[in-house]
């Protein structure tokens, strides 16, 4: 069974400041894995998915990276503003389309 | 133009009753979604269909039955609610299910089971 880990669980920077969300899966067998941000009362807004096949993503300001084999991967979200205020989620998928999420990072980037 | 629809957004009701929660998308995506979100915010799925047809069915009480009538839509029935009943309730979409495909969230149903 799959079981994801997110660290850390909060965070709190100020605005311009480069930061590293970390996730850690145990199930190595994944077809690819998904970063999410929640917004409050909101629902999952897909960033960035790395194939299983694949060792980084790049969106914009977003870097997400993959080791498949260490069952780890991570979020790097350069010069951070206000508006990247949000719970980011990661998921691996493993077969049948079944995506696990983690419990996120709820970061809070100051103005 | 909404991608994926959810209706309610909110659901309050009294423990007992059968209530259902409906899902559309318009991105003409062949696999569709439930997942429940719990108080601590942890995300599970429950149910996805592919055109129709069921391909992932977790441990979820049988209180729990998505329909789904077409490939836009999949329902989401809940019989004899109870009080463990009560998250936030998600629908989402994808292409086809495949390991390629980005999954397409709607923005959520909260139920609230007194």
């Amino acid at each position: 069974k799959q079981e994801v880990t997110q660290i850390p669980a909060a965070l709190s920077v100020p605005e311009g400041e480069n930061l590293v969300l970390n996730c850690s899966f145990t199930d190595s067998a994944i077809y690819n894995l998904q970063w999410f941000r929640q917004d409050p009362g909101k629902g999952l807004t897909s960033l960035l998915l790395i194939q299983s096949s694949q060792r980084e993503q790049t969106s914009g300001r977003l870097n997400a990276s993959l080791d498949k084999s260490s069952g780890r991967s991570t979020l790097y979200i350069a010069a951070s503003q206000p508006g990247d205020s949000a719970t980011y989620l990661c998921a691996p998928e493993t077969s049948g389309s079944r995506l696990t999420f983690g419990e996120g990072t709820q970061l809070t980037v100051n103005p | 133009d909404t991608a994926v629809s959810q209706t309610p957004k909110y659901l309050v009701t009294q423990m007992g009753n059968d209530k259902s929660i409906k899902c559309e998308q318009n991105l003409g995506h062949d696999t569709m979604y439930w997942y429940k979100q719990d108080s601590k915010k942890f995300l599970k799925i429950m149910f996805s269909y592919n055109n129709k047809e069921l391909i992932i069915n977790e441990t979820v009480p049988n209180r729990f039955s998505p329909k789904s009538p077409d490939k836009a839509h999949l329902n989401l029935h809940i019989n004899s609610l109870e009080l463990g009943d009560s998250a936030v309730y998600f629908c989402a979409s994808s292409p086809s299910g495949g390991s390629r495909d980005t999954q397409y969230f709607g923005p959520g149903t909260r139920l609230t089971v007194l």
